[in-house]
């Protein structure tokens, strides 16, 4: 039962780099969402797709780009790397089924990434 | 701006000893509260979600409580083990928005 798989788990990127981040449930959940985490600061999100299809920006989303590439896949893309990017980041996976229901979160096991 | 505050930032008890800690969060305009245990190296995972106001969750040795009414809710943990080492965190919205609490470390000692 692989849950929710991100690659790589670490990455080193010099400034103005590009990189993507993957991320892939088996668990069919239509929601699908990338968070960063940094040292002292609660989870903040990036980007969600509440199903597929569709993408919106959470509170962090400047200098980021996400794809729902199908119900299974979202990525995360840094167009240019600066160091303000060095982060953990977490993508994450839940049902939901409408208003009024809610649901846990599974998380992916995150992407150590250093921007130099 | 919303914010979620968890107390205390770090906590040590004793083996045996059964502990709690708070997770406040704005008491207006209420959707759902989530607890998660983050182990080191590991990813955070799903505790609780609760949504009613009184709601009042368990699994094993630990409870949650929530009050919606004056914005907080309580995590309990009944004689602590080594393993209930790790990082409590809450958060607080909607379905595709969750403001997070940066967490409260507990640590164990044997």
């Amino acid at each position: 039962n692989a849950g929710v798989t991100q690659t790589p788990k670490f990455q080193v990127l010099k400034t103005g780099q590009s990189m993507t981040l993957q991320c892939a449930q088996d668990m069919n959940h239509n929601s699908m969402y990338w968070y960063r985490q940094d040292p002292g600061m609660g989870l903040r999100l990036i980007y969600y797709s509440a199903s597929e299809g569709t993408t919106d920006k959470g509170e962090v989303p400047n200098g980021y780009n996400v794809s729902r590439l199908n119900k299974r896949e979202f990525s995360l893309r840094l167009e240019s790397a600066a160091p303000s990017q060095t982060s953990v980041y977490f993508c994450a996976s839940s049902e939901s089924r409408g208003t009024g229901v809610f649901y846990g979160y599974t998380f992916g096991s995150g992407t150590r990434l250093t921007v130099v | 701006i919303l914010n979620v505050e968890q107390s205390p930032q770090s906590l040590h008890v004793q083996e045996g000893d059964s502990t709690n800690f708070t997770c406040s969060f704005p008491s207006s305009n209420f959707y759902a509260l989530h607890w998660y245990r983050w182990e080191t190296a590991k990813s955070p995972e799903a505790l609780f979600v609760m949504t009613l106001n009184g709601d009042e969750k368990k699994k094993g040795r630990i409870s949650a409580t929530l009050n919606t009414k004056e914005g907080y809710s309580y995590l309990y943990i009944k004689g602590s083990q080594p393993e209930d080492s790790a990082t409590y965190l809450c958060a607080f919205g909607s379905n595709y928005q969750l403001i997070w609490g940066a967490g409260t470390k507990l640590i164990i000692k044997p």
